[in-house]
């Protein structure tokens, strides 16, 4: 059975602290992993599409990594407008459908 | 490009009521999803049209039904609304596997 987890399930970081956040997967065949940022009240913003292990992507201070069993999210110098919450979620076998996990919220205190 | 629309942003309901919740894109994109997310449970695919004139299940898709009206619409009816169907719902769109874009959300409460 596909399954992705997240982790943590809520972190608080001081502005300027960089982290990371996790983002595990078992599914078979894996055609991509996304990573999406939803702000609350909103819907799920799209950041990233990650397809092979070793693929890395980046945008201001966000950069996404994948391997072949997980993805990180390195966040560089938090400000607080990058506080939301963070979903990973995979695309696999012949599906176009994704399949998420439960999300990071992300809290950057000034 | 207002991207993905959908309609109504909130909406209450008493058990065994039905609505219809629309979603409409303007991006072009061949495949479109409902989704619906609750507490601690992360997004979960309802129905799902991969092009027009298909629609599949996904996980969850006891209680609702769609309907792919052309490529820009596709709408998600409760026939008789549930508790349990308390959720908030979004419609996202795709051009084939590529990244999906969201809609803003249908805030749905049942009684």
């Amino acid at each position: 059975e596909d399954q992705v987890t997240q982790s943590p399930e809520a972190l608080r970081l001081q502005e300027g602290e960089s982290s990371s956040l996790n983002c595990s997967y078992t599914v078979s065949g894996l055609r991509g992993l996304f990573w999406y940022r939803q702000d609350p009240g909103k819907g799920p913003e799209f950041l990233f599409t990650l397809y092979s292990a070793g693929e890395e992507k980046e945008k201001e201070r966000l950069k996404a990594t994948l391997t072949k069993k997980e993805s990180f999210l390195h966040i560089t110098a938090p400000k607080p407008e990058d506080s939301a919450t963070y979903l990973c979620a995979v695309q696999a076998g012949g599906a176009n459908n994704l399949f998420f996990g439960t999300g990071t919220r992300l809290t950057v205190i000034p | 490009n207002a991207g993905v629309t959908q309609t109504p942003k909130f909406q209450v309901l008493k058990t065994g009521q039905s609505m219809t919740l629309q979603c409409a894109q303007d991006m072009n994109h061949n495949s479109m999803y409902w989704y619906r997310q609750d507490p601690g449970m992360g997004l979960r695919l309802i129905y799902y049209s991969a092009s027009e004139g298909t629609t599949d299940k996904g996980e969850v898709p006891n209680g609702y039904n769609v309907s792919r009206l052309n490529k820009r619409e596709f709408s998600l009816r409760l026939e008789s609304a549930a508790p349990s169907q308390t959720s908030v719902y979004f419609c996202a769109s795709s051009f084939y596997y590529n990244e999906q874009f969201f809609g803003p959300g249908t805030r749905l409460t049942v009684l």
